[in-house]
């Protein structure tokens, strides 16, 4: 079974720009959760998306949206770059998103913010 | 919300050692501890996890144990090799859904 895929794998942008990343869960996981990854701050949760629909969301601003289509998929984009966004953000899928269940992560992409 | 903290930061130990990773959390309602090991390239993987109702779990070289009243609980690998070199994060989750990660141990093995 393939694992959880995110495209793209690196990402260079400027101040001001907006970005997309996309995310695959393994196939028959329908929750997919965002983090962030910083050296400071460590894995920050984002947001979790369940049928299409946000399930939980983090303490993050407004610029982090996200998104997810009827195949589970799941994009996040970032508005109005700040450096402050550069990070590694990974994306994890679980069957249903359920209290103890294994999350299975990505690879991450790694955005850089000039 | 919940806060979790993690230690220490970097431990490098010789091959062959063990590796003891401690996390302490703040919200009592936390009654699931999962703890992953992420290498270099990757995204963290779990290894092994813990439910409140447990006080210590084992597999192979890797212990987990839980000790809920003082609301701490620690990554045991014994006989480490070279190829447990990773960052390791544990985490604390409640019914919510929601897990809190510690801010990650590198840990170093040398031959």
């Amino acid at each position: 079974k393939a694992g959880v895929t995110q495209t793209p794998r690196y990402l260079i942008k400027t101040r001001g720009q907006q970005v997309t990343l996309s995310c695959s869960p393994i196939s028959g996981h329908r929750s997919v959760s965002w983090y962030q990854q910083t050296p400071g701050q460590g894995l920050q949760f984002l947001f979790e998306y369940f049928s299409e629909t946000q399930r939980n969301k983090g303490n993050f601003p407004g610029r982090f949206s996200g998104r997810q289509f009827s195949n589970s998929r799941s994009e996040m984009n970032v508005s109005t770059l700040e450096l402050g966004d550069s990070a590694l953000y990974l994306c994890a899928s679980s069957l249903v998103g359920g209290f103890q269940e294994t999350q299975y992560f990505g690879p991450g992409t790694r955005l850089l913010v000039l | 919300g919940e806060n979790v903290e993690q230690h220490p930061s970097t431990l490098s130990v010789q091959e062959g050692d063990s590796a003891v990773i401690k996390c302490t959390y703040s919200d009592s309602a936390s009654n699931y501890f999962p703890w992953y090991k992420q290498e270099l390239g990757k995204g963290p993987q779990l290894i092994i996890d813990i439910r409140s109702n447990v006080g210590e779990k084992k597999d192979q070289r890797i212990a987990v144990t839980l000790n809920k009243t003082a609301k701490h609980f620690s990554l045991h690998i014994t006989e480490t090799q070279p190829e447990d070199s990773a960052v390791y994060f544990c985490a604390a989750g409640t019914n919510a859904g929601k897990s809190t990660f510690g801010d990650g141990t590198t840990l170093t093995v040398k031959p």
